[in-house]
């Protein structure tokens, strides 16, 4: 089974919405966190938000916050407001604390948001 | 202050040819990792190194994919005998210690194999 699953390929939403983007995991840890990346045609990963599998409210940064549902085991990305320059691929990751010896990231397949004017 | 820098940010190499990437991580960051993107794909785990301690390489797809780090800084991807399916984005980042810390990521090298 993927650790981390993105069923949305492509999105699309107009100039000044909000939009979701899904992400759901699967991990058997307690200790564990879900990070979300946004990558412009342009190809960096840009770090957007963290959430901690023991944080009891969900992040926020500016115009990102994360939806977290852990018995649902779901990290939604919300981008409220949407500008045109929120258009690219943006990639759910998850690091579980099992992993002792590692610290990589597991990444989901991305979901490709174009925003509409 | 300056980010993780890859270098090449392009290499184009025949296949048979030996390659080395280049990443110099942020400042003070222990630890380093190296990933692999192919074209419209996920990231793919490759190698993870942390201060002194012996690197995981359980990510590297064969025995032709090599990865030192030295002085606990600049690191370096090799890739001995190209293959084309080793054409891929090769992308290198650094954190600090901890389990919240985010990634900071290179731009990447964009390896082409003819």
């Amino acid at each position: 089974a993927q650790k981390i699953t993105q069923t949305q390929p492509g999105m699309f939403v107009q100039e000044k919405e909000a939009v979701t983007l899904d992400c759901t995991y699967d991990t058997s840890d307690q200790s564990y966190g879900l990070f979300w990346y946004k990558q412009p045609s342009s190809g960096e990963m840009i770090f957007l938000i963290y959430q901690g599998s023991y944080d009891e409210q969900n992040a926020t940064e500016g115009r990102y916050s994360l939806n977290f549902q852990k018995a649902r085991k779901s990290a939604n990305l919300v981008i409220s407001a949407s500008q045109l320059g929120d258009s690219a691929m943006y990639f759910c990751a998850m690091r579980e604390e099992q992993d002792t010896g590692r610290r990589a990231l597991t990444f989901g397949s991305g979901t490709r948001l174009q925003v509409q004017p | 202050g300056a980010g993780v820098s890859q270098s090449p940010s392009n290499k184009v190499t025949e296949k048979g040819k030996d390659v080395e990437l280049r990443c110099d991580p942020i400042s003070g960051h222990t630890a380093l990792y190296w990933y692999r993107q192919s074209l419209g794909q996920g990231l793919e785990f490759l190698i993870y190194f942390q201060g002194n301690s012996a690197p995981d390489k359980s990510g590297l797809p064969s025995d032709r994919f090599s990865a030192e780090r030295t002085g606990g800084s600049v690191s370096t991807l090799t890739i001995q005998r190209t293959q084309q399916e080793d054409s891929a984005v090769y992308l290198c980042a650094s954190s600090p210690r901890g389990m919240s810390q985010p990634q900071h990521f290179g731009d990447g090298t964009r390896l082409s194999i003819l």
